[in-house]
């Protein structure tokens, strides 16, 4: 069966980094793109960004460009949001899901997220 | 950016009854690309529907999915215990940013 697994996630200052990782197993890792979603308190699902099964293509929300870089290491079967530059409005929990197929960016499998919280 | 918003934010009622949840979008979805997810604390969001109609695999008859343009339901025709969820819409069309509805929190009365 797929299974996501997030870890990463902790308290951090404002302006500080984190680095969140998504384990998966159960499928081909590389034929999938995968996708960050999170849900800050209180407030609806937020796409954040998304990547490729290859890697090539990424895309990211606007807020947070320049901040937030995703990668991913097909050998290890993992993805990875690097944080950086935090703000409060960044606190939520934040899931990987991945794409239902390649062109249909809707997600079949989630994991159960990891809490990132900004806080001073 | 296509904005969903979704109604009523809460739904109380009692286990048996029937939900209609509501999903607009600002902009037509084309091809229906739509989909619903249910949610629960501390637990993984689940697929429900995609292409606004089409039950994910496992998923229980009882739910059903229907709309086009830019008015679409979700239909839970029998609640059962485990349904008392938060569900959401979300809208695949558009290259990014891909956009979620806010969110209906289904409770028992």
């Amino acid at each position: 069966e797929v299974q996501l697994l997030e870890s990463g996630g902790d308290l951090v200052q404002p302006g500080g980094s984190l680095r969140l990782s998504c384990a998966a197993s159960g499928f081909t890792f590389s034929s999938y793109a995968m996708t960050w979603v999170r849900r800050a308190p209180g407030k609806g699902l937020e796409w954040v960004a998304a990547i490729s099964g290859d890697g090539t293509y990424i895309f990211y929300r606007d807020s947070v460009k320049g901040r937030f870089t995703t990668f991913r290491d097909n050998s290890k079967n993992t993805l990875y949001l690097e944080m950086s530059s935090l703000r409060a409005d960044d606190t939520a929990v934040y899931y990987c899901a991945k794409n239902f197929r390649n062109g249909m960016a809707f997600y079949d499998w989630w994991g159960q997220g990891t809490l990132v919280s900004v806080s001073s | 950016e296509n904005v969903l918003t979704q109604s009523p934010g809460t739904l109380s009622l009692s286990p048996g009854e029937r939900a209609t949840l509501s999903c607009r979008a600002s902009q037509t979805v084309a091809r229906n690309a739509l989909a619903w997810y249910q949610e629960k604390p501390g637990q993984a969001p689940r697929l429900l529907i995609y292409g606004a109609s089409t039950r994910a695999t496992g998923i229980p008859d009882r739910f059903s999915g229907s709309g086009s343009g830019t008015d679409f339901i979700l239909t839970i025709s029998r609640l059962e215990p485990e349904d008392f969820a938060v569900y959401h819409c979300q809208q695949y069309v558009e290259s990014p940013p891909l956009t979620f509805g806010g969110g209906t929190k289904v409770e028992i009365k």
